[in-house]
C-alpha cells in the first residue's frame, strides 16, 4: 500500500562509480520530484517531471540524469559519483493544483567512499 | 523571489511546554502553505496545510493560521510530547506552478 516507494534504501559505493535510484508512486499523481537533503537537513529541489516531461531542472551537475519512463516512475541516475554526492535523496509526487501537497518517499541514503 | 524563512533550531523544550516555530514567506501570488514533519530516518509527511488567507490548519494538536497581512504561518502546539521530537519544515506552493519552496527546517527536541 506504499504511496511513494524508493529503492534502494541504502546505497554505499566508491567514488567514480555510476548508480541509480528508483522511485514509484501509486497515487495517480502527474508530477514527480527529486530532492537532495544534506546533513543539516536542508532540502534542495533537483528535478521535477510532469506527465513524463521535465519541468524543473535546478542547478545540478549534469552527472545527474533523471528518467521518467511513465507517469508513475521517476528514476535518478548518477554518473562518476563524488564524495559530495553523499546525502539522502527523496522522491516525491503531487497532484496538480495549488492546494495539493507533496507525498514523499522514505528516502535513499547514499554514501560515497 | 519566492521563499520561506523559518526559525533556526534546534528548539529544546520540556514535555508539556508550549511550542511555537516561526515561519514567514515571500510570494508573488497566492500560495498554499504547508507544514511537514520528518521523524528520524523517515521521509517528510504532511502535518497540516492552509490554502487561503485566514485559514487555520490543524492536526495532532498542532495548529497554524495563514496570515496574509504578516505573511506568516507559525506552527503552534499547546503541550508537546517526547514523540513530537522531529524536524519541522514550512513550505509554500504557488498556483500554476508545480514547484514547492521549503524552509530550512527546525529541529525540535522534547525532553521528558
Amino acid at each position: 500500500d506504499t504511496a511513494v516507494s524508493q529503492t534502494p534504501k541504502y546505497l554505499v559505493t566508491q567514488m567514480g562509480n555510476d548508480k541509480s535510484i528508483k522511485c514509484e508512486q501509486n497515487l495517480g499523481h502527474d508530477t514527480m520530484y527529486w530532492y537532495k537533503q544534506d546533513s543539516k537537513k536542508f532540502l534542495k529541489i533537483m528535478f521535477s517531471y510532469n506527465n513524463k516531461e521535465l519541468i524543473i531542472n535546478e542547478t545540478v551537475p549534469n552527472r545527474f540524469s533523471p528518467k521518467s519512463p511513465d507517469k508513475a516512475h521517476l528514476n535518478l541516475h548518477i554518473n562518476s559519483l563524488e564524495l559530495g554526492d553523499s546525502a539522502v535523496y527523496f522522491c516525491a509526487s503531487s497532484r496538480a493544483g495549488t492546494q495539493n501537497e507533496q507525498f514523499f518517499g522514505p528516502g535513499t541514503r547514499l554514501t560515497v567512499l | 523571489g519566492d521563499s520561506v524563512t523559518q526559525m533556526e533550531g534546534p528548539v529544546t523544550l520540556s514535555e508539556e511546554a508550549f511550542l511555537t516555530i516561526n515561519c514567514t514567506y515571500t510570494a508573488t501570488g497566492y500560495p498554499s502553505l504547508f507544514w511537514y514533519v520528518q521523524y528520524p530516518g523517515e521521509g517528510l509527511q504532511l502535518l497540516l496545510k492552509a490554502t487561503k488567507a485566514d485559514d487555520k490548519g490543524s492536526n495532532k494538536g498542532f495548529e497554524a493560521t495563514y496570515r496574509k497581512e504578516t505573511t506568516s504561518f507559525h506552527l503552534e502546539k499547546g503541550s508537546v510530547q517526547v514523540s513530537d521530537s522531529a524536524v519541522y519544515f514550512c513550505a509554500l506552493r504557488l498556483g500554476n506552478f508545480n514547484k514547492f519552496y521549503f524552509g530550512s527546517g527546525t529541529k525540535l527536541n522534547v525532553k521528558p
